[in-house]
């Protein structure tokens, strides 16, 4: 079936500095990819829809030159936290979605928890 | 525009009882519906999906969903429960032209011996 991996699994930071979090879809090419925010307890929040070759769409409330996206081909999108702040700590889920096909479903990455000190 | 409710944040069954989890949905426009379900610090996996096929949607691990327009719900059930159901279960919508998916606010299942 479709894998979606995402590097790195947990990731600790300090305050001020940058934090990269990569999507790979693995074995299928990947026109769109998502990226979600998961605060404990709660539902996943579409931070923003990354489209292979052009500029990410960003939910209302998501600040862009925060949270910076990057998709660079069919296979991989990334996203940067940057300046990252401890309010910014959190569970991060990317998915993708394969170009053909009807039913619009995701594949989803097992996540990675950032930790902000 | 869309939206996704599930009723009981929380649901407890004995092993080997019935799963129910409640699902209903708001949607201008014939949906697409799916559950996933999510062990503690992993990402989502899909159960099962309704894609305006049959109305009752058999998904993996003995889950099944049954779609009901007049209702607008999607309830997810499991005729007998299994220790390691035990997990967060997330209904979602996705509006035909594909470009988001709604979540619901998840539901955990505990499931007692």
């Amino acid at each position: 079936g479709a894998v979606v991996s995402q590097h790195p699994s947990r990731v600790i930071c300090k305050s001020g500095t940058s934090v990269k979090i990569e999507c790979r879809s693995l074995d299928f090419q990947a026109t769109t990819m998502f990226w979600y925010r998961q605060f404990p307890k709660q539902s996943l929040m579409l931070m923003a829809t990354s489209n292979e070759g052009s500029k990410a769409t960003y939910e209302q409330g998501v600040e862009k030159d925060k949270f910076l996206i990057n998709h660079a081909s069919l296979t991989l999108s990334t996203l940067t936290v940057t300046s990252a702040h401890p309010e910014d700590s959190s569970f991060y889920i990317c998915s993708a979605r394969p170009p053909s096909g009807s039913s619009y479903e995701q594949y989803f990455g097992p996540g990675t928890r950032l930790t902000v000190t | 525009a869309q939206s996704v409710t599930q009723l009981g944040s929380h649901v407890s069954v004995s092993e080997g009882a019935l799963v129910l989890l409640r699902c209903n949905y708001s949607s201008s426009v014939p949906p697409y519906l799916f559950w996933y379900v999510q062990y503690p610090n992993q990402g989502l996996q899909l159960l099962l999906k309704y894609t305006s096929a049959a109305t009752l949607v058999k998904g993996i691990n003995g889950f099944e969903a049954e779609f009901k327009k007049s209702e607008t719900s999607f309830h997810l059930t499991k005729p007998s429960a299994h220790m390691s159901d035990a997990a967060e279960y997330f209904c979602a919508v996705t509006d035909t032209g594909g470009f988001k998916t709604i979540f619901g606010a998840g539901t955990r299942l505990f499931v007692k011996a």
